[in-house]
């Protein structure tokens, strides 16, 4: 099964600091057709999963343009510029190139 | 607008089963799958599978290939998971998700918790 690595598995931030989450993953996870089913979800305290990243870098209708997503064959980074309140909880990644597709462990986002 | 609206929470005794729903509404339902993630207390996020809704075709992953089943009420729009024989390590919320093209989970429910406790 793929494995991804998120790091670090918790990162304490100032508001308006940026914010950086790397996602490795064992295997390649671009597909045969050439796209990367590489996904990023934010978990709100109490709240669903959501969608912010997906295909590497696509940020999802209604996500701020801080988030930005970028990487390439196993290594992802979800960078966060300017971190607000409402960006804390736990970021996801996810990959659906390989079966089983699965996820990262999650990285808490809490505030310094 | 899109929206997923599951069954509310369950306590159950081991060996016992339930069946959750997740209501669908603000789209033409057979258009798109629907996915399940199982979440245990305090941890993260496990792909549990997803339902073909144009054929009703369940595909499993391999943690959920007994006891889980996936169905459709296509005529009210409506996904169901059971559980059967449930266990202790059942306990958890479980979610379900939208898939479109090229997204996996691009609208979620709002989470049904499973209880299950003797």
């Amino acid at each position: 099964d793929v494995v991804l690595t998120q790091t670090p598995v918790s990162l304490s931030v100032t508001l308006g600091d940026q914010a950086s989450i790397s996602c490795r993953s064992s295997q390649s996870l671009e597909y045969s057709d050439g796209y990367t089913y590489l996904e990023w979800y934010l978990q709100k305290p109490g709240q669903s999963p959501q969608l912010l990243i997906y295909g590497v870098s696509n940020r999802f209708s209604g996500v701020p343009d801080r988030f930005i997503g970028s990487g390439s064959g196993t290594d992802f980074t979800l960078k966060i510029s300017r971190v607000e309140p409402e960006d804390l909880g736990v970021y996801y990644c996810f990959q659906a190139t390989h079966d089983p597709n699965t996820f990262g462990a999650g990285t808490k986002l809490e505030l310094k | 607008q899109i929206q997923l609206v599951q069954s509310g929470p369950e306590l159950k005794k081991p060996g016992e089963s339930l069946k959750i729903s997740c209501k669908a509404s603000g789209y033409t339902f057979t258009d798109y799958a629907m996915q399940w993630v199982k979440q245990a207390p305090g941890k993260g996020l496990q792909y549990m599978g997803w339902i073909n809704t144009q054929t009703g075709k369940p595909t499993y992953a391999d943690d959920f290939k007994e006891r889980f089943v996936f169905s459709l009420e296509t005529s009210a729009s409506t996904a169901y998971l059971q559980i059967n024989n449930l266990k202790n390590e059942d306990t958890a919320t479980y979610f379900c998700a939208r898939w479109y093209p090229r997204i996996w989970f691009a609208y979620w429910g709002q989470g049904t918790l499973v209880t299950v406790s003797s």
